[in-house]
């Protein structure tokens, strides 16, 4: 069964301080991984996705396989950034995500 | 394209009630998909469509529960009778797929802005 598995339900950083939002996951496949945020009073949003390698708004992510993690990093947290986060597992047998239970991320000034 | 658009926005009801919440997805995008949103557990698949079918409806928590997709513009998912527990923001969202199978990269969900329920 797939399994997404964020362990920390806040994360409170000063603005300016490297951030980092653990991802785990549980796949038996090939996995596609994704970020999205939720600003607060609107959508969720995708953020970036493992298969892009991309950088969003100054975030990255990488997959490992070996330690089924997908940690969303952030060199220099910005006010912002405060948000809700969400990171994403599909497959390309199911349509569906499974989302793992969030992340609230808090920059202080 | 206005992206996914969810009605309504919000609603109170008293337990026993009937609830329907409404979504049109994107034009042109085949699958769509219901969440539901808590502080406890998070952002929970309840069930998806594609191409107007119900493919994994799992996630529905029991028969109170049920969706439909009569076209390809339009899903609905009611809660008979509802419950305070059921209290919750509803998601919809959409995404384009071709083929039988989701190729690579097409698993991205587009949302809308979601309904708040509150069953008192």
């Amino acid at each position: 069964a797939q399994r997404v598995t964020q362990p920390e339900k806040l994360l409170s950083v000063f603005k300016g301080a490297p951030v980092e939002l653990k991802c785990n996951y549980s796949y038996s496949g090939s996995p596609e991984l994704f970020w999205y945020v939720q600003y607060s009073r609107q959508r969720l949003q995708l953020l970036l996705r493992h298969i892009s390698r991309e950088s969003i708004k100054g975030f990255t992510a990488d997959l490992n396989k070996g330690e089924t993690s997908f940690h969303l990093k952030k060199p220099f947290a910005q006010e912002e950034d405060s948000a809700m986060y969400y990171c994403a597992l599909g497959d390309t047998g199911r349509r569906a995500l499974t989302f793992g239970s969030g992340t609230r991320l808090q920059v202080q000034p | 394209d206005a992206g996914v658009i969810q009605s309504p926005r919000h609603e109170v009801t008293e337990m026993g009630q009937e609830v329907t919440l409404r979504c049109k997805p994107i034009s042109g995008h085949n699958s769509l998909f219901w969440y539901r949103q808590t502080m406890m557990r998070g952002l929970e698949l309840l069930i998806y469509f594609n191409n107007n079918v119900p493919i994994d409806d799992s996630g529905m928590p029991e028969d109170r529960f049920s969706a439909k997709m009569p076209n390809a513009s339009f899903s609905t998912l009611k809660i008979q009778p509802s419950e305070p527990r059921d209290s919750a923001v509803y998601f919809c969202a959409s995404s384009r797929n071709r083929g039988l199978r989701p190729t690579p990269g097409a698993n991205v969900l587009t949302f809308g802005a979601g309904s708040r329920l509150t069953v008192l």
